[in-house]
């Protein structure tokens, strides 16, 4: 089975810190995402990865910043936390086959900026 | 700009009933759709995937049904449980070639009685 796993299930954080989160997968996949859930909004994807040292930017990327230096772990940093970021982020990942693939999801983050 | 849409309010249901949960799109044409189940504190689960040229595709009690020229698509639970109680998410292809990349409804919370 498909494995990602999240650094931390639960992280208290002061405003202005720098955070890192980091996500692991252990499949090979291509692909992997950052996405953070709000209540009302639901999950809105901050950043993906197509490939080691790819990057592009989701819907939501202000204030975030990702680091993809090894095929298996993607990190997701708020450069400056703010109390707005407080969320649930999780992370994906996906092969890169021809067509469309299933997401594996990781267990979630829940952040909490002070 | 592409927009999903999912049943907001809750839906209750009796054990042993069949639950239908319903995701509608606009502005958009997915090549495929794909149905999620999270439960609370968790990250999304994969259940299944529907294709633009298939109609229906089914996985033991799942079954979902894909009409491109509705826009919706409709995601059936036979013989509900209360184990299936919990919240479930389509989520339809970027549109971006092979990147991977899904938009995500908010999701439809079921909760099934006993």
């Amino acid at each position: 089975d498909v494995k990602v796993t999240q650094s931390s299930r639960y992280l208290v954080k002061r405003t202005g810190e720098k955070v890192f989160l980091e996500c692991v997968q252990d499949m090979d996949h291509e692909n992997m995402f950052w996405y953070r859930q709000d209540p009302g909004l639901g999950l809105r994807l901050i950043y993906f990865s197509y490939d080691v040292k790819m990057k592009e930017k989701g819907d939501i990327p202000e204030g975030y910043s990702v680091s993809r230096e090894k095929k298996e772990r993607f990190s997701l940093i708020l450069e400056s936390a703010s109390t707005n970021q407080t969320s649930m982020y999780l992370c994906a990942s996906s092969l890169a086959l021809a067509g469309v693939q299933e997401q594996y999801f990781g267990p979630g983050t829940r952040l909490t900026v002070t | 700009s592409q927009k999903i849409e999912q049943n907001s309010e809750a839906l209750n249901i009796q054990e042993g009933k069949t639950a239908t949960l319903t995701c509608n799109y606009t502005n958009y044409s997915p090549a495929y759709l794909q149905w999620y189940r999270q439960d609370p504190g968790r990250g999304p689960v994969f259940l299944l995937l529907i294709r633009e040229n298939e109609k229906e595709k089914r996985k033991e009690r799942l079954k979902v049904t894909f009409d491109t020229t509705l826009k919706q698509s409709l995601f059936h639970i036979t013989a509900s449980q209360p184990a299936d109680s919990a919240t479930y998410l389509c989520a339809l292809d970027g549109g971006s070639g092979n990147t991977g990349k899904l938009i995500f409804g908010q999701g439809t919370t079921l909760q099934v009685k006993p």
